[in-house]
Parts: C-alpha cells; structure tokens; sequence
C-alpha cells in the first residue's frame, strides 16, 4: 500500500510559469485536501474534495485550481506562480468525515516549491 | 480571529516533565477535534483524537470542552523523542482547519 504519494518531492519555479503538483491514493479515500504551509507556520487548507466530480475552496485558494475527476488523483494546479508561493505543499486523504476513523488524515510527504 | 488558536511557544521543558497545549476553536458549528504531532520537516502525523468524555494513551491526555470551545493535551513524563510540533485540528462542514501548532523541545 502506498498510501498518499505526491509528485515532485522538490521544485523551482520562476515568477509567471505554471506547473502542477500531482496527489495519488490507493485507499479507495473518499476525501482529499491540499495544504500549504510556511516556514514556521500551521497548514492553511487550499483546496478540498469529498468525491469524483466534487471540489470546494479552502482558506487560501487564489491563485490554485483543483480538479478530481478520479477517486484516486486530486492534482493542484498553480497558473502564474508568484513568491508568495513559495512554500511546501500536503496533500491528504481520509476515508469519511463520520464513524470509526472519521476525518483521520493520511498525508503524503509534500512538495517543496520555491518560485524565484 | 484565527479559526484555530493555540499557544504560541516554544515550550523548553525537562525530561521527565509535564507539559500541557491549549488550543482554542471559534467555530461553535466545529463536530470532531484532533491532536497530530508533526516532526521537523515531515507531514503531520495523527497523535490521537479527542472526545468530549476526555481520551488517554498512554502518557497522552486530551480534553474537549465544547462549551468553553477549547481543547487541550497534556503530556506526562515527557520524553526526548517528544520534541515536535504540536498542531491542534477542527473539522467543521468537511473542511479540516489546522491551528498553527506549538512547537515543543524536551531538554535531556
């Protein structure tokens, strides 16, 4: 089991490109989030889905685009990448938001990104 | 106000010490509360949930008051292998907020 499994592991990017960060599960999770967190920081919430077809905005979503056309992949995707950016990005999964193990997050090992 | 607040630190303690996180929650609406340990530059780990019975694990303690919205830990006889940081998490409305986490070294 591979569990949560996000690609790249590093990054640099220049100001204005564009690049996406992959997310993969193979716990048949319903839920998926993107975090961001910065230096010194907690995890602020981008993006989340509880299902194929079904995404919503978390506490920091502009300048992020998400899709889930799959259960298994949750890509994020950044368009015009800006310093602000700059930071190492989560993305996690759970099974359900209620019962036995509800909400409980596996997380993959984050993406470093800096944006020069 | 910050969804998710805790306790700013660092706490420097002794091994073998007691140490206690606060963690305070704005949303009345917030329905599951969690503590996950996060160690230096890896992803954050499930420690363990939190009841509002109160739950154990061994040297882990956590409290929930949700009238008072507030969420604590304590840490009993701590030990070197404790040092992380400690980040306090809410669900509300399938949106898992995290506080921004209290960072804690035991000192040999």
């Amino acid at each position: 089991n591979a569990g949560v499994t996000q690609t790249p592991k590093f990054r640099i990017l220049k100001i204005g490109q564009s690049m996406t960060l992959q997310c993969a599960q193979d716990m048949n999770h319903n839920y998926m989030y993107w975090y961001r967190q910065d230096p010194g920081m907690g995890l602020k919430l981008i993006y989340y889905s509880v299902g194929a077809g079904i995404t919503d905005k978390g506490e920091v979503p502009n300048g992020y685009n998400v899709s889930r056309s799959t259960t298994e992949y949750f890509p994020l995707r950044l368009e015009l990448a800006a310093p602000s950016q700059t930071s190492v990005y989560f993305c996690a999964s759970s099974y359900s938001t209620s019962g036995p193990g509800a909400n409980v997050l596996t997380f993959g090992a984050g993406s470093r990104l800096t944006v020069l | 106000r910050k969804e998710v607040e805790q306790d700013p630190g660092p706490f420097n303690v002794p091994e073998g010490a007691t140490v206690a996180f606060n963690c305070t929650y704005s949303n009345s609406a917030s329905q599951s509360f969690f503590w996950y340990r996060q160690d230096c530059r890896k992803e954050p780990k499930l420690l363990m949930s939190v009841y509002s019975s109160g739950n154990e694990d061994g040297r882990f303690t956590a409290q929930l008051n949700r009238a008072s919205q507030y969420i604590s830990l304590l840490i009993r006889d701590s030990k070197l292998s404790d040092s992380a940081t400690y980040l306090c998490v809410v669900n509300r409305d399938d949106k898992i907020i995290f506080g921004k986490g209290t960072r804690l070294h035991i000192l040999p």
